[in-house]
């Protein structure tokens, strides 16, 4: 069993619609969670990070930490057809060299 | 952007061929690391380096081995290339924070 899962996808909405993206996770000792976007044949780019449970806001995304439950999500709001990418889940058990673990990733499609 | 460059960006080679890839960057930072990217596993960690000539193994390093002899370059060489080593490669950088800035990747064929 992988220590983080990911629904690969691929995931197809409207424009304008919320999306949801989620993974679940194991190891317990997991405290920082990240979640990255990666647009076709480019490096993936940090969208969100955030420490222990709670939930964070940034513009039309937010995410959420259930430690209790071991699972973690991104919400999107009013999606864009920029929004079109590989989201990728992330996360690590300590501060400094940080060896992630991350998730395969969720292919979303917004269409116009 | 973060200041990182790879290469080759891409590369097509033979089975048994040592081949190096390089990662530079321009931000000064202490950490550095090599993933490879397939699909259905997402990015696994191969090395990593948290300073000059100080290097670490992740978590698919068998086959793979790293240097680092100064701050901004981070070699990743394929002493014999297999085929099972094709794949996209990224280096990525991080200071103290929790932000790793990922390089545009290497797409590198073992034929």
């Amino acid at each position: 069993q992988k220590e983080v899962e990911q629904d690969p996808g691929p995931l197809s909405v409207p424009e304008g619609a919320i999306v949801s993206l989620n993974c679940t996770y194991s190891n317990s000792a997991f405290q920082y969670f990240m979640w990255y976007r990666q647009y076709s044949r480019k490096g993936p780019e940090l969208l969100m990070y955030t420490y222990s449970s709670g939930n964070k806001e940034d513009g039309r995304f937010t995410a959420q930490v259930d430690k209790s439950s071991k699972y973690i999500s991104l919400f999107i709001r009013d999606s864009q057809p920029s929004d079109s990418a590989t989201y990728l889940c992330a996360m690590d058990r300590i501060q400094g060299a940080q060896k992630l673990v991350f998730g395969q990733g969720t292919r979303l499609t917004i269409n116009p | 952007d973060a200041g990182i460059t790879q290469s080759p960006r891409h590369k097509v080679t033979e089975t048994g061929t040592p081949v190096t890839l390089r990662c530079h960057q321009t931000e000064n930072h202490r950490y550095m690391y090599w993933y490879r990217q397939d699909p259905g596993h997402g990015l696994r960690l191969i090395h990593y380096s948290y300073g000059v000539k100080d290097t670490d193994k992740g978590e698919v390093s068998d086959g793979y081995s790293v240097s680092r002899s100064k701050t901004e370059d981070f070699l990743l060489t394929l002493e014999s290339a297999t085929s099972s080593q094709t794949s996209v490669y990224f280096c990525a950088i991080s200071g103290d924070s929790y932000e790793q800035y990922f390089g545009p990747g290497t797409r590198l064929t073992v034929t």
